[in-house]
């Protein structure tokens, strides 16, 4: 079974669209995470939420929305997409935050045409 | 923000040899933990080192922290050329810890 599986695999989609990508995790943690990798392999923690609370939010702009309808789910929606956008997205899960090791996703390849 | 640099950014080796990669951040810790990723797939935890431990191993891993230098490095050992991958460190220098703050990573690259 997959620890952390998250859909799409590849997303392709033009400027200006909205689109979601789910996250969803079957190992009982109580913290997920977003993060986006760029072209230089360069991972940005984007949100953190623990116990379904936001923790983190990381200069991120704000057509970027997690949304957690329980403990083992964390989707990202975003608004408006820009070119920029374009990264892979990796969503992850730990048990007490920072000071457990973390699953991650195989990601979302995200391109913004 | 970023709390880790590795170094180097690139490494290439043969197979059989060792390879070391350093870790180097800026805040105090609780841990720093050491991922694999390879090409087009996500990460995976390789070892986790408390603060108040000074050396780990895990197989061919070896991985040492000091606190008083904020650095740590991984070595591998007898690499395969299964081990080609990128290597982050990261740590838990966020805020209450909540998160883990990677590294820019080593590209390891062990041919046969």
């Amino acid at each position: 079974d997959t620890a952390v599986s998250q859909t799409p695999k590849y997303l392709v989609t033009q400027m200006g669209n909205d689109k979601s990508i789910k996250c969803e995790q079957n190992l009982g943690h109580d913290t997920m995470y977003w993060y986006k990798q760029d072209s230089k392999k360069f991972l940005k923690i984007m949100f953190s939420y623990n116990n379904k609370e936001l923790i983190i939010n990381e200069t991120v702009p704000n057509r970027f929305s997690p949304k957690s309808p329980d403990k083992a789910h964390l989707n990202l929606h975003i608004n408006s997409l820009e070119l920029g956008d374009s990264a892979v997205y990796f969503c992850a899960s730990s048990q007490a935050g920072g000071r457990a090791e973390a699953f991650f996703g195989q990601g979302t390849r995200l391109t913004v045409v | 923000s970023q709390q880790g640099e590795e170094d180097p950014q690139a490494l290439s080796i043969q197979e059989g040899e060792n390879a070391t990669m350093n870790c180097s951040y800026k805040t105090s810790i609780n841990n720093l933990q050491w991922y694999r990723q390879n090409s087009g797939r996500g990460l995976v935890h390789l070892i986790l080192i408390r603060s108040n431990e000074r050396e780990k191993h895990s197989g061919r891993l070896r991985v040492t922290l000091d606190t008083s230098k904020k650095s740590s490095s991984l070595l591998i050992t007898a690499s395969r050329a299964a081990d080609t991958a990128s290597y982050f460190c990261a740590t838990d220098a966020s805020q209450a810890g909540t998160a883990l703050i990677f590294g820019k990573g080593t590209t390891l690259s062990v041919s046969s």
